[in-house]
């Protein structure tokens, strides 16, 4: 099956700071969505971007779908922006379900 | 607000008590996905529904099961909980079964087995 690698696992940042996370799949998808799952659990949608590029906010996220990989850019981080970031796709071919990256551990200190 | 419920947020349960985990939309979404979350580890999912359609990933024990009486509602059955099935299950929807359709997530159940 198609594989998802995020990187970095973990990441520290002081209050202020940008940062960028990545997502690398192993095959062609048409589906790829980027979650944030507080420390309460929610898995919250943040972006919907099998390719191209779209801003919420100081959040963004750029997908290269003929380079498989997609970045999503946290700016002037602030403290509530701290849990698990989830990269998920799904593949071009064949009738697959979301697959989900291990994710990027967060933790932004004031 | 449309949105996913899931009831109970945290559910203890006895080592070989069966345990029934609930999800409710009012996004009225054709899809309905149940995923188990353990520690620091990514959403499996474990089946879903498309419509009254059940579909059962290959992995899923058989000690899962699920039930999708009305567009609105779906339930995890789990018919005897092991220690190895404490986890987070989450509860999601899409509009419809494509590729290339949303998912959105309830809050999760926090199952303790004990």
């Amino acid at each position: 099956g198609i594989q998802v690698e995020q990187s970095p696992p973990d990441l520290i940042l002081q209050e202020g700071a940008n940062s960028t996370l990545r997502c690398n799949f192993s095959d062609s998808v048409n589906n790829l969505q980027w979650f944030h799952q507080n420390p309460w659990g929610q898995l919250i949608n943040l972006f919907y971007i099998p390719s191209g590029t779209k801003q919420n906010g100081r959040l963004s996220a750029t997908t290269v779908a003929t380079e498989r990989y997609s970045l999503l850019y946290i700016s002037s981080s602030q403290t509530t922006d701290s849990g698990v970031y989830f990269c998920a796709v799904v593949r071009l071919a064949g009738n697959t379900p979301l697959v989900f990256g291990k994710g990027t551990r967060l933790s932004v200190i004031a | 607000d449309a949105m996913v419920i899931q009831n109970p947020r945290y559910q203890v349960t006895q080592f070989g008590k069966p345990v029934t985990l609930s999800c409710s939309q009012t996004l009225n979404h054709n899809v309905m996905y149940w995923y188990q979350q353990k520690s620091s580890q990514a959403p499996k999912l474990l089946f879903h529904y498309y419509d009254k359609d059940f579909n059962n990933e290959a992995d899923t024990p058989d000690n899962f099961q699920s039930r999708r009486p009305n567009t609105s509602f779906c339930f995890l059955d789990i018919r005897s909980p092991g220690l190895g099935d404490a986890a987070m299950y989450l509860c999601a929807t899409s509009r419809d079964q494509g590729r290339l359709e949303t998912q959105y997530f309830g809050p999760g159940t926090r199952l303790l087995v004990l």
